[in-house]
């Protein structure tokens, strides 16, 4: 399977844990996006990596939020103290090659980790 | 506020009549439009997209049509099977004054294609 992998499927956690998710992108991307999913909404963009730089991350991503990215190849993403309103799923996409995003770049989405705090 | 809008929480048609479904946006930077569908327990799958410089592309039974001045666009499936049945997202991104990559998507539609 050359799509994108995301570790584990499934989250079930106690409020104040912290919890970490793996990605791994289709393996000629150089770029890697996580995106938070809530019931009802579509996908919100948290952060986002070109190669092994974090470039952008949204408001979104508070200080309980860490991601990176090492190698330029899998990604993490960490919650520390964890929250109920942390409650949804987690995507993970990738995209490129190419050193820039291109104007008609499309994203290629794992099938989410979903988080539950209780 | 909503950048991205899908007024339409579900759409239910008969399998083989036509699917349209519609998005509204209030960004006028955005130059790229995509269109993603999502079945449960799975992650958005790309299906067609669209640049700023054209109105209409099609790919098979799916066409999108892109209106500039009303800041709208439509996703037409033609014709409508059972297996369409899954929720669509829409979702534009801008190269310029925007963040490059950053999609930004709309609420989606559940459609539900009835035998």
């Amino acid at each position: 399977d050359t799509g994108v992998s995301q570790d584990p499927r499934h989250k079930i956690t106690k409020r104040g844990q912290n919890v970490t998710f793996r990605c791994d992108p289709i393996s000629e991307h150089n770029r890697l996006y996580w995106y938070r999913q809530t019931l009802g909404q579509g996908p919100e963009f948290l952060t986002y990596f070109q190669n092994e730089a974090q470039l952008e991350k949204s408001r979104l991503l508070s200080d309980r939020f860490s991601a990176e990215r090492p190698k330029g190849s899998f990604s993490t993403l960490e919650i520390q103290r964890t929250e109920q309103g942390d409650s949804a799923m987690y995507l993970c996409a990738s995209s490129g090659p190419g050193p820039e995003v291109a104007t008609n770049e499309k994203l290629f989405f794992g099938s989410g980790t979903q988080l539950s705090v209780l | 506020d909503q950048q991205v809008k899908q007024n339409s929480p579900s759409l239910s048609v008969q399998e083989g009549r036509i699917s349209i479904l519609n998005c509204d946006y209030t960004n006028s930077m955005f130059d790229y439009f995509l269109w993603y569908k999502k079945y449960p327990a799975e992650g958005p799958t790309f299906l067609i997209s669209i640049s700023s410089i054209k109105d209409k592309n099609e790919d098979g039974r799916f066409t999108v049509f892109l209106n500039k001045s009303a800041k709208h666009l439509s996703l037409h499936i033609v014709p409508s099977q059972p297996g369409d049945s899954a929720v669509y997202f829409c979702a534009a991104s801008a190269q310029y004054g925007g963040s490059q990559g950053n999609l930004i998507f709309g609420k989606g539609t559940k459609l539900s294609v009835k035998p």
